[in-house]
């Protein structure tokens, strides 16, 4: 099973951009579907995209379609979620986490980063 | 989207108590059902996937059932550990949705 460590908590402007990371390790990165969920304070989970390193493709739940962009890169075996134009709203904790199976299951996480949007 | 539909929202449940926690699609979703145990500060940890298959590593006192929109997870006899927060999750169409999530205390 692939083990996912995650960048540290950041602290943003409303307006501005986060780039949160994903290194994987234990597996076969490419391979995976790299998913990102998130979870604002005291509420549930919020899939928010995801890409497959070795298709070089990624969608998007249609909530962030424009301001988020998914990208893995192969040569550090490290995923990315960029999510852009910050809101409030947007304070939440972000996980990676490898989408695996036919039925399409979260089976590793990430340890989760904590975005707080604040001015 | 498919929207995923857990009750109860909470619970309150003693060691030794057999818990249900139910979970309905609000369209067919066949077994592609997974669930997910969450403490504080940690994070999801999936327990059951294909609706009724046990993870690795994950107590037989947890079991998954149903398929098509309800589904069921049961903990025979809850341990002080399993408190915390259930959410059921389909993985039949994007967007992936999850439950509201049902909390467990003691």
């Amino acid at each position: 099973q692939v083990q996912l460590v995650q960048s540290g908590a950041e602290v943003k402007k409303p307006g501005s951009s986060v780039k949160v990371s994903c290194k994987a390790s234990g597996g076969t990165f490419s391979s995976h579907a790299i998913n990102w969920v998130r979870q604002a304070p005291g509420q549930g989970l919020e899939w928010m995209g995801g890409t497959i390193p070795i298709f070089g493709t990624a969608n998007y739940a249609q909530k962030f379609q424009g301001r988020v962009t998914i990208t893995a890169d192969e040569s550090t075996n490290t995923a990315y979620m960029d999510l852009s134009s910050l809101r409030s709203e947007d304070t939440a904790v972000y996980y990676c986490a490898t989408l695996s199976g036919w039925g399409n299951w979260f089976d590793s996480w990430g340890q989760g980063t904590l975005v707080t949007v604040s001015s | 989207d498919i929207q995923m539909t857990q009750s109860p929202s909470s619970l309150s449940a003693s060691v030794g108590d057999r818990v249900t926690i139910t979970c309905r699609a609000s369209q067919y979703i066949s077994s592609h059902l997974s669930w997910y145990q969450e403490k504080p500060g940690k994070a999801p940890k999936l327990l059951i996937y294909a609706a009724s298959s046990l993870q690795s590593g994950v107590p037989s006192r947890f079991r998954g059932s149903g398929s098509g929109t309800d589904f069921t997870l049961i903990i025979s006899s809850l341990q002080p550990e399993d408190f915390a927060t259930y959410y059921c999750q389909q993985g039949y169409s994007v967007p992936w949705t999850f439950g509201q999530g049902t909390k467990v205390e003691i």
